[in-house]
């Protein structure tokens, strides 16, 4: 199935910083979705990203999908210590059809 | 709607004792996945039902672990015997299609496996 990888691993950023998590695929994704994972909670989903080149924002959440839809970023302006957790970055197996591969995510910490 | 439902919460067990998690989706979910997550493997699809059928236990471990789900509403993720390796936390998620197709996930089953 299909696999992303993302990079930074982890990510350690005093508040106001700005911060960009990378996904990137070996080949062409159909979609991708990206999760947010408090520390000891559950992925809460944020957003899906289907067409090529598309830029979508949340308040100071920016997520883009590149024009191959090879790759996707999420990018936090001005963070804050509620910006803290994992942040997953999502495809469609497409073996499988539905089930989404998860990448190892980054983690992010926000110091005051 | 109260959301993906899973109990227990956390569980601690013995090497070769039986552990299984239970699972509620959300009411109208046609597809119905469990995931297992550790720090070295991060989130691992195990398995995933569409309308109560499975359609791909590939990332299943091994013979110990099986999953059912009898009912549109409870499925169960089963381990016998039980090892320290399968120490994890276990979610449980569903989706309603064709929608966004996102993913709403439970809070977790944390196992641990002495």
């Amino acid at each position: 199935g299909q696999q992303v990888m993302q990079i930074p691993q982890y990510q350690h950023v005093q508040e106001g910083e700005d911060f960009t998590t990378y996904c990137n695929s070996s080949t062409t994704l159909s979609n991708i979705q990206w999760y947010k994972q408090r520390p000891g909670g559950h992925p809460v989903f944020l957003i899906q990203l289907v067409k090529s080149g598309e830029v979508k924002k949340q308040k100071r959440l920016t997520f883009q999908f590149g024009e191959a839809k090879k790759n996707s970023s999420l990018h936090i302006t001005a963070t804050q210590t509620t910006d803290v957790g994992t942040y997953f970055c999502a495809c469609r197996n497409s073996n499988s059809g539905y089930a989404l591969n998860f990448g190892k995510g980054t983690s992010l910490l926000v110091t005051p | 709607d109260a959301g993906v439902i899973q109990s227990p919460r956390h569980e601690v067990t013995e090497m070769g004792q039986e552990v299984t998690l239970r699972c509620k989706p959300i009411s109208g979910h046609d597809y119905l996945f469990w995931y297992r997550q550790t720090m070295m493997r991060g989130l691992e699809l195990l398995i995933y039902f569409n309308n109560n059928v499975p359609i791909d236990d590939s990332g299943m471990p091994e013979d110990r672990f099986s999953a059912k789900m009898p009912n549109a509403s409870f499925s169960t993720l089963k381990i016998q015997p039980s090892e320290p390796r399968d120490s994890a936390v276990y979610f449980c998620a569903s989706s309603l299609v064709p929608l966004t197709g996102e993913l709403f996930f439970g809070e977790g089953s944390r196992l641990t496996v002495l």
